[in-house]
């Protein structure tokens, strides 16, 4: 089945304790991207990457690092969080140029920083 | 700058016609794309429009004016699962980083 898997789905971690979510697609999809979604804010784009070693910032990288060393996997790093990182993060997917570019959508992950 | 503009909240009632309208200012143009998200889970592609006028599938269509910055989704024969909220998206450039920028959604309620 095609899919975008996230983990964790849930999280709640303290100030300043690093943590990683992975981000994997078998889609063989070149394109995947990181967005959070706030209320009243909708969907913003954290971070994209447009193949292997290729990534760039998006609208809100502020205290946030990926890396793509891997087609399929492009984990989230949060290096020191803050509560202000408390959101629901989507990793997406798609295949580049040439098509609509529809992004596939993981399950999310709901993170919680006290 | 960059602005997408639709409804907070809609309801609508089983069986009926309901159409969510979409504005967007982008600094570039390169397709309109319509997500349904339930409730706590992923957004799902509902439809592309990138030429003016109407697509159609299904229960679904989505119209597009590029001149006027306008979109709209329509949504025929509601069902009770219906009830989602329902995000525009605009990409405004062609090329690899096929970002979108997304509007803030409308939560649509169907009611019996």
């Amino acid at each position: 089945e095609a899919q975008v898997t996230q983990n964790p789905r849930y999280l709640i971690t303290v100030t300043g304790k690093k943590l990683t979510v992975t981000c994997s697609q078998n889609m063989n999809h070149e394109y995947m991207s990181w967005y959070r979604q706030d209320p009243g804010l909708g969907l913003r784009q954290i971070y994209y990457s447009m193949n292997v070693e290729v990534t760039d910032k998006g609208d809100v990288p502020e205290g946030y690092k990926v890396s793509r060393k891997e087609k399929r996997n492009f984990p989230l790093i949060l290096e020191s969080p803050s509560p202000n990182q408390t959101s629901l993060y989507f990793c997406a997917s798609s295949l580049w140029a040439g098509n609509t570019g529809e992004l596939f959508f993981g399950e999310g992950s709901r993170l919680t920083v006290l | 700058g960059q602005n997408i503009d639709q409804p907070t909240e809609m309801t609508a009632t089983e069986g009926a016609i309901v159409q969510i309208n979409c504005t967007y200012q982008t600094s570039g143009f390169n397709g309109l794309f319509w997500y349904q998200q339930h409730a706590g889970e992923a957004p799902t592609f509902l439809s592309y429009n990138v030429l003016d006028g109407l697509e159609e599938k299904g229960r679904f269509s989505s119209f597009l004016s590029r001149s006027k910055g306008y979109s709209y989704l329509l949504l025929k024969e509601l069902q009770m699962k219906d009830s989602a909220s329902y995000l525009c998206a605009v990409r405004e450039s062609g090329g690899a980083t096929n970002k979108l920028i997304f509007g803030t959604g409308t939560l649509l309620a169907v009611q019996p």
